[in-house]
């Protein structure tokens, strides 16, 4: 069974960092599109990267230079490195995979990041 | 950047009824075309991809057809556990990018 578990949101001020964590489970994430999208409260869906199986990794221009996506084959795991946070950037974070193409066949459960002073 | 335009914001039907949801791309992107549903508090789940292609396990009252800059999102008949907001997101050109979605609520 595809699973997917992000952790590591939680309250930062502006300007701060945070790293997100995404364990998965049920398939291996370097075989996989790996993606970040996230919802900021009461708003709709915002694509903010995707990492290739090869490595490429591609950013929202919102978060360009800010952000990092990363993954760890042995581990299993995804990443996204925050960095100069902005109370814009609030929201809840989902990672999502797909095997084949850059769609979002599976998604966690989310975590929520709150950017405030 | 790509924008996708969803139309319309939100809609009201009675079980039963067909409902059909539009999103139109402001430049072309081939059937590089996905729709999500997101209920109430809950993760998005993939319904369609590829433009028409129905994702396992969803039900086939869900189709999906367009290709180049109009696309649709068909549900035949609406149940009471289609209740959410359902977007759609082009993956032809980076950034991708998501319509602004539409909540379909049930009369």
């Amino acid at each position: 069974e595809v699973l997917l578990v992000e952790s590591g949101g939680g309250l930062v001020q502006p300007g701060g960092s945070l790293r997100l964590s995404c364990a998965a489970s049920g398939f291996s994430v370097s075989n996989n599109y790996m993606s970040w999208v996230r919802q900021a409260p009461g708003k709709g869906l915002e694509w903010v990267s995707v990492i290739y199986s090869g490595g490429s990794a591609y950013y929202a221009d919102s978060v360009k230079g800010r952000f990092t996506i990363s993954r760890d084959d042995p581990k299993n795991m995804l990443y996204l490195q925050m960095d100069s946070l902005r109370v814009e950037d609030t929201a809840v974070y989902y990672c999502a995979r797909d095997p084949s193409h850059i769609y979002a066949m599976s998604w966690g459960q989310g975590t929520l990041v709150t950017v405030s002073s | 950047d790509v924008q996708m335009t969803q139309s319309p914001s939100s809609v009201s039907a009675s079980v039963g009824d067909r409902v059909t949801i539009t999103c139109r791309a402001s430049q072309g992107i081939s059937n590089w075309l996905a729709w999500y549903q997101q209920k109430p508090g809950k993760a998005p789940k993939v319904l369609i991809y590829g433009a028409s292609n129905l994702q396992s396990g969803v039900p086939s009252r869900f189709s999906g057809s367009g290709s180049g800059t109009d696309f649709t999102l068909t549900i035949s008949s609406l149940q009471p556990e289609d209740l959410a907001t359902y977007y759609c997101q082009q993956a032809h050109i980076f950034p991708l990018t998501f319509g602004g979605g539409t909540k379909v609520d049930i009369k």
